[in-house]
């Protein structure tokens, strides 16, 4: 079976800009998390949708949006892109929101210039 | 959100010797306890994890040791293997309902020396 897929693999944008990262789960998984991974720390929650409702949220600004669609799959939207955002961002799947294994995706390297 | 600290923030350890990269939390709703393994430029993978109904998990040569009153819990790598140097972060969430996702640590770097 495929794992969890990202794409695209890497971006560059310029401050201001919108970008949507994409990311499709794992057969039968129907929950996606998204994580911000800044280089050299661990990667930090941004958000969980289950069954294509938010089930949760991390401390994130507003510019940060995510749906989740009707195959499971997922789009992270994050508007009027700051140098802060350069980031590592991962998406993991689970079979449902709670007392799950969560497999996460290679990942979509973004560069705010 | 609440706190998951992660030491050494790097560690050495010669071929064939045990790694041990130790986690403490503060949240005591937390009962879920994954430990991962990345590599750079990839995603994180999955290692092991651990419920606090147990007290030790053992997969291979991977060992999660938990000690709930303490609030911390442990990797341990034995007969570690070059192939074993990589990024570990250990990780908590809150599964009873709550939906804030895993909370990292801030990872360690470990090199196996051949």
């Amino acid at each position: 079976d495929a794992g969890v897929t990202q794409s695209p693999t890497h971006l560059i944008k310029t401050r201001g800009q919108h970008v949507t990262l994409r990311c499709s789960p794992i057969s039968g998984h129907k929950s996606v998390s998204w994580y911000q991974q800044v280089l050299g720390q661990g990667p930090q929650f941004i958000f969980q949708y289950y069954e294509k409702e938010e089930r949760g949220r991390g401390n994130f600004p507003d510019r940060f949006s995510a749906r989740q669609f009707p195959n499971y799959s997922s789009e992270l939207n994050v508007n009027a892109l700051l140098l802060g955002d350069s980031a590592l961002y991962l998406c993991a799947s689970s079979r449902r929101t709670s007392y799950n294994e969560q497999f996460f995706g290679p990942g979509t390297r973004l560069t705010v210039l | 959100q609440q706190q998951v600290k992660q030491s050494p923030q790097s560690l050495i350890v010669q071929k064939g010797g045990i790694s041990i990269i130790n986690c403490a939390y503060e949240n005591t709703a937390f009962d879920y306890f994954p430990w991962y393994q990345q590599f750079p430029g990839k995603g994180p993978a999955l290692l092991i994890a651990i419920r606090p109904d147990v007290s030790e998990k053992k997969e291979g040569r991977f060992t999660i040791s938990f000690n709930k009153s303490a609030k911390q819990f442990s990797l341990h790598i034995m007969d570690s293997q070059p192939g074993d140097s990589a990024t570990y972060f250990c990780a908590a969430s809150d599964s009873g309902g709550g939906a804030d996702g895993l909370t990292f640590g801030k990872g360690t770097h470990l090199i196996i020396q051949p």
